[in-house]
């Protein structure tokens, strides 16, 4: 079974940091595409980042309100997916949820699937 | 970065009813556009992705169409487990984002 597992939230004062991670069972992560969405409490979901696959060399991309801030990376060996948080700030208390997105060709062109998603972890960020 | 308008933000429907989302986006995006119903507590869970194409064990009462900008979720016949919020997610480009949402209650 494809199952997605996320740990690492807790409290932390702005300005302060967390790692998050996501563990990955039943597929090879090495394969796969793997992003962050957030969500603040009673708010919609946000895109938040992304790690290519070995294949597209583990390159990342990030929503503009992370960039230079956060940090995803890897360890394949493990399964596993992470991201380092640093410069909190209150706005970004939410759930963060990973994601495995799986690329969709149909003819000639490609599309994103975000399936599957792990149950998310709480990030709240106060003093 | 491209938005996302979904349209209505909210809305009540009764069971058997036929619904309809709008989501546009503010550039033409083809049609690089998945549907994500979320329910409370929940993670999201892929309904339809390439803007029209049924993700496998979706209910057929889901259905998807659109390009460029305009883009339509239908729930056939609303069943009781249909009651959720629904986002629509452009992946033309980075940064990827995401409708505000469409909350579809029970009327």
């Amino acid at each position: 079974e494809v199952q997605l597992v996320e740990s690492g939230g807790g409290l932390v004062q702005p300005g302060g940091s967390l790692r998050l991670s996501c563990a990955a069972s039943g597929f090879t992560l090495s394969d796969y595409y793997m992003d962050w969405v957030r969500q603040a409490p009673g708010k919609g979901l946000e895109w938040v980042g992304r790690s290519r696959n070995k294949a597209n060399s583990y390159t990342t991309e990030y929503a503009a309100s992370v960039k230079g801030r956060f940090t995803i990376s890897r360890d394949d060996s493990k399964n596993s997916l992470f991201m380092e948080m640093n410069s909190l700030k209150t706005e970004d208390t939410a759930a963060y949820y990973c994601a495995r997105i799986t690329i969709h060709e149909s003819s000639g062109s490609y599309h994103e699937k975000f399936d599957p998603w792990g149950q998310g972890t709480l990030v709240t960020v106060s003093s | 970065a491209i938005q996302m308008t979904q349209s209505p933000s909210s809305l009540s429907a009764s069971v058997g009813d036929r619904v309809t989302i709008a989501c546009q986006a503010s550039q033409d995006i083809s049609n690089e556009l998945g549907w994500y119903q979320q329910k409370p507590g929940k993670a999201p869970n892929l309904l339809i992705y390439a803007a029209s194409i049924l993700q496998s064990g979706v209910p057929s009462r889901f259905s998807g169409s659109g390009s460029g900008t305009d883009f339509t979720l239908t729930i056939s016949s609303l069943q009781p487990e249909d009651f959720a919020t629904y986002y629509c997610l452009q992946e033309y480009n980075y940064p990827h984002t995401f409708g505000q949402g469409t909350k579809l209650e029970i009327k």
